[in-house]
């Protein structure tokens, strides 16, 4: 079965420094993965997603994102946070050879401060 | 439609009611997801569309639940004899299907339903 686990439910990041929010996985097959984010009062949005080829993916608004096999990671980055970055972010997760069955992780509050 | 179009945007309703709700996905997308997101939760897989292919229901809490689709068009998700714990908003997004490598779903904006 696959599933996906961000083992922070939140982080917290002061303007202008790096984040980084986690995300593990497990499928079967090669994994297809993405990056969604949840602004307050607004829906899901698409952020980024890796197939195959390049392991450091990069996104909207800045956000990348690095695929590691061996550790089955895919964790989110963004080098400057903004106060705007503030959101819930989604993991998710599909296997190559389990159909289009997406699944997502439980989210991560990202939380910005001046 | 430009978007993924979801209704009621809001529903209120007693315990023990069936309720009924509707995603209109975006033109041409073959794919089709039900989600739930309970109240500070994460999204919860329900129910896939793909084409004409059998659907995947392997989401579904209980037989209380079902969902349909017609053709590649509009879905209804609908919840029988409707408990508390039923209460979240209900997501459908759409996208374009596995031919296309892999699927980036557009969201709805959502049904909230709160059961009383």
């Amino acid at each position: 079965a696959q599933s996906v686990a961000q083992p922070e439910d939140q982080v917290n990041v002061a303007e202008g420094n790096p984040l980084t929010v986690k995300c593990t996985y497990s499928v079967s097959g090669n994994p297809y993965l993405f990056w969604y984010v949840q602004y307050p009062n607004r829906g899901l949005q698409f952020l980024l997603k890796y197939i195959t080829g390049d392991n450091l993916v990069k996104g909207s608004y800045g956000f990348e994102a690095e695929f590691n096999k061996s550790q089955t990671s895919f964790h989110l980055k963004k080098p400057s946070a903004l106060v705007s970055d503030s959101a819930l972010y989604f993991c998710a997760v599909r296997g190559g050879n389990q159909g289009g069955k997406l699944i997502f992780g439980q989210g991560t509050e990202l939380s910005v401060k001046p | 439609g430009a978007g993924v179009s979801q209704s009621p945007s809001n529903k209120v309703t007693e315990k023990g009611k069936d309720v009924e709700l509707r995603c209109d996905p975006i033109s041409g997308h073959t794919a089709l997801y039900w989600y739930r997101q309970r109240l500070g939760q994460g999204l919860e897989f329900l129910i896939y569309f793909q084409g004409n292919s059998a659907p995947d229901k392997s989401g579904l809490p209980s037989d209380r639940f079902s969902a349909e689709r017609t053709g590649e068009s509009v879905s209804t998700l609908t919840i029988q004899r409707t408990q508390q714990e039923d209460s979240a908003v209900y997501l459908c997004a759409s996208s374009l299907g596995l031919v296309f490598g892999a699927n980036v779903l557009t969201f709805g904006a959502g049904s909230r339903l709160t059961v009383l």
